[in-house]
């Protein structure tokens, strides 16, 4: 199975503040990634696919870019309700898999 | 809206096996892959089936294989996942979810049910 793995496994910002987080793939997957958000006792939600294309009704703050084995998404200025764990999903290869998730805790 | 409501969860002992259901709704469900997606309490998340909008392939995460099958009505709009011998670690929140392609299967889960428990505990 691909490996995902995420860093930072958490991190402290506060609202305005540009928040960049990793994801890297034991190979290679194209652009086959997708990133999702989400609350607690809430199902994700999907923020982006194909590492870059933003799902309908996103906020156009969030983007991601990387393909191969590298990833990122980025929140251009942090907003109260972003507050939450990432998780990225690797869709190129079955079983699908996810990233250990990133939490997004207020400084 | 998508609608995924997912039935069957509870608290079972270890080696037997449970049902889950997901009643599908509000998009036309025979062109959409379908996956269950776990979540054990306070982890990540885990991909543990998925099955093609017709039905005729799936795919396993393998600490499942063997011991899951995922399947579908399209006639009843319903997704199932049989899971026999149970495992204290698979005690989960198990998520419906819809891929987002139409007529292929393209791995990208855009929409979830509510998710339901089980428990597998003696």
């Amino acid at each position: 199975d691909i490996q995902m793995t995420q860093s930072p496994s958490s991190l402290s910002a506060s609202v305005g503040d540009r928040v960049t987080i990793t994801c890297r793939a034991s190979q290679g997957i194209r652009n086959d990634l997708a990133w999702y958000q989400q609350k607690p006792g809430k199902a994700p939600k999907l923020l982006i696919y194909s590492a870059s294309s933003l799902q309908g009704g996103v906020p156009s703050r969030f983007s991601g870019s990387g393909s191969g084995t590298e990833f990122t998404l980025t929140i251009s200025s942090l907003q109260p309700e972003d507050f939450a764990t990432y998780f990225c999903l690797q869709h190129n290869t079955y079983p699908l898999t996810f990233g250990g998730g990133t939490k997004v805790e207020i400084k | 809206q998508v609608q995924l409501v997912e039935s069957g969860g509870g608290v079972v002992q270890p080696g037997t096996s449970l049902r889950l259901s997901c009643a599908a709704s509000r998009f036309t469900f025979n062109g959409h892959a379908m996956h269950w997606v776990r979540q054990a309490p306070g982890k990540g998340l885990e991909c543990v089936a998925t099955i093609s909008y017709d039905g005729y392939r799936s795919a396993y995460t393998d600490s499942v294989k063997g011991r899951f099958t995922i399947s579908r009505d399209n006639s009843k709009n319903m997704l199932y996942l049989q899971m026999n011998s149970l495992r204290p670690e698979d005690t989960a929140v198990y998520y419906c979810a819809r891929d987002l392609g139409v007529g292929a299967t393209l791995g990208v889960i855009d929409s979830w049910g509510q998710g339901n428990l089980v428990t597998v505990s003696s």
